[in-house]
C-alpha cells in the first residue's frame, strides 16, 4: 500500500506570499493518479488539482500542481485570505484511494 | 447540477446500529462509483471504501474491511454506509464523494462531495 507523506504539517505565511506544499509517495506513482483537495473549516473537501497538474473547474490560476515519480508539489503563487485552509493530496492505485495526512496553511 | 446530499447528524450509543445515506442527483447514478471518507475530530481524511451502484461492486480499504458495510439502492439513487455495532471511536464526520469518471479508469478523483454526516457515539 502506497503511503503519502505531506510536509510541512503546518505552514505559516502572510497574504500575498507564495506557498509551496509537498506530497511524497512511498513508491513511484503515475502523475495521472495524484490529486489535491482543499478543505476549509466546517466544509467538505473540494477538488483543486487532478492528474498532478490540471486545475479543476473554477479553480483560480494561482493554484498549480507539479511533480512526478514520488515527489509532488502544490504551489499557490500569491496567497489570498480565502486560501488559508487544510490541503490534502490523494493517490489511486491497486483499487485503493489513499490520502496524505494534510498540510494546514495558516495566516502568519 | 451534480449533487450528493447526505442524511442528517446522528447521536447513538455504543453497540447500536446505524445506516447513513448519500443521495445523488443530476447525473446517471448507476454509472459512477460513490466513495466514503471518514474524518475523525481534528484529523485528516481516510478513504473507507467505494461502490459502483450499477452492479453493487464494492471495494473496501483494508483498514475498514469488516468494520462497515457499503451498499446502494439504485432505484432511489442512494448509497449507504452502515455499522452493526457502533463504538465510541466511530465518532467522526463521514463524507460521500463521487468518482469523477464513469467508465474511464484514469478519471478517478473525487468530485463532487456530499456535505458530510456527523456521527456521534457516546454513552
Amino acid at each position: 500500500e502506497i503511503v503519502l507523506t505531506q510536509s510541512p504539517g503546518t505552514l505559516s505565511l502572510s497574504p500575498g506570499e507564495r506557498a509551496t506544499l509537498s506530497c511524497r509517495a512511498s513508491q513511484s506513482i503515475s502523475s495521472s493518479y495524484l490529486a489535491w483537495y482543499q478543505q476549509k473549516p466546517g466544509q467538505a473537501p473540494r477538488l483543486l488539482i487532478y492528474g498532478a497538474s490540471s486545475r479543476a473547474t473554477g479553480i483560480p490560476d494561482r493554484f498549480s500542481g507539479s511533480g512526478s515519480g514520488t515527489d509532488f508539489t502544490l504551489t499557490i503563487s500569491r496567497l489570498e485570505p480565502e486560501d488559508f485552509a487544510v490541503y490534502y493530496c490523494q493517490q489511486f492505485g491497486s483499487s485503493l484511494y489513499t490520502f496524505g495526512q494534510g498540510t494546514k496553511l495558516e495566516i502568519k | 447540477e451534480v449533487q450528493l446530499v447526505q442524511s442528517g447528524a446522528e447521536v447513538k450509543k455504543p453497540g447500536e446500529s446505524l445506516k447513513i445515506s448519500c443521495k445523488g442527483s443530476g447525473y446517471s447514478f448507476t454509472s459512477y462509483w460513490i466513495g466514503w471518507v471518514r474524518q475523525m475530530p481534528g484529523k485528516g481524511l481516510e478513504w473507507m471504501g467505494i461502490i459502483y451502484p450499477g452492479d453493487s461492486d464494492t471495494r473496501y480499504s483494508p483498514s475498514f474491511q469488516g468494520q462497515v458495510t457499503i451498499s446502494a439502492d439504485k432505484s432511489i439513487s442512494t448509497a449507504y454506509l452502515q455499522w452493526s455495532s457502533l463504538k465510541a471511536s466511530d465518532t467522526a464526520m463521514y463524507y460521500c464523494a463521487r468518482r469523477a469518471g464513469a467508465t474511464t479508469p484514469d478519471v478517478w478523483w473525487f468530485d463532487p462531495w456530499g456535505q458530510g454526516t456527523l456521527v456521534t457515539v457516546s454513552s
